[in-house]
């Protein structure tokens, strides 16, 4: 079956813009997570979605945002990037908070 | 302070050798993963554990739930084995993650 699904894989934005990023679960997984992987700080959660709804954010500034359609597809948007938004981020899916978890390939934003 | 800390930070083995990697954590957790990222690569989910033991090829993971504490073990490890390896502990929607250790093997 087809894995967790991220779009774009690469992406070069400049200071200031805005960017959407995708996510894609595996078929069935209604809850999708998202985290940023930066070299000085490593994995940090940015916020979970299950059937449409955030049930939880991690402690990031409110330029980050994300959302979930009814069919489990997440997106999360960073406004008004800065240098410091350049980082891998990562989205995960699972059935529910019970079951595995399963990583995307990420998506590589670099803001120049 | 780290939710999830991970020993060793960097660790070089011989091909062939044995490798322990350790994981303890100080929240209550649904579950624990251990992950593999290559370099510049994404990351892959090698086991999840909520007790017990788990056996995948040459990867042996194991967990002790009282002790909070969870070790990856290679078996005749290879230079394919080469790779941070990031320990990841679920509560609830959340993860948390260790630093990660950075494995290379040499032929």
């Amino acid at each position: 079956k087809a894995g967790v699904t991220q779009t774009p894989r690469y992406l070069i934005k400049t200071r200031g813009q805005q960017v959407t990023l995708s996510c894609s679960p595996i078929s069935g997984h209604r809850s999708v997570s998202w985290y940023q992987q930066t070299p000085g700080q490593g994995l940090q959660f940015l916020f979970e979605y299950f059937s449409e709804t955030q049930r939880n954010k991690g402690n990031f500034p409110g330029r980050f945002s994300g959302r979930q359609f009814s069919n489990s597809r997440s997106e999360m948007n960073v406004s008004t990037l800065e240098l410091g938004d350049s980082a891998l981020y990562l989205c995960a899916s699972s059935m529910d908070r019970h079951t595995e978890a399963f990583f995307g390939q990420g998506t590589r934003l670099t803001v120049v | 302070k780290n939710e999830v800390e991970q020993s060793p930070q960097n660790l070089t083995a011989q091909e062939g050798e044995f490798i322990t990697i350790n994981c303890s954590y100080s929240v209550g957790i649904s579950a624990l993963h251990w992950l593999q990222q290559h370099p510049g690569g994404g990351i892959v989910s090698l086991f999840m554990l909520s007790s017990g033991k788990k056996k995948h090829g040459r990867l042996i993971a194991t967990i002790n739930i009282q002790e909070k504490h969870s070790s990856l073990h290679i078996t005749a490890s290879h230079p394919r084995d080469s790779a941070v390896y990031i320990c990841a502990v679920r509560t609830g929607n959340q993860f948390y993650f260790g630093t990660g250790t950075s494995l290379t093997v040499i032929p």
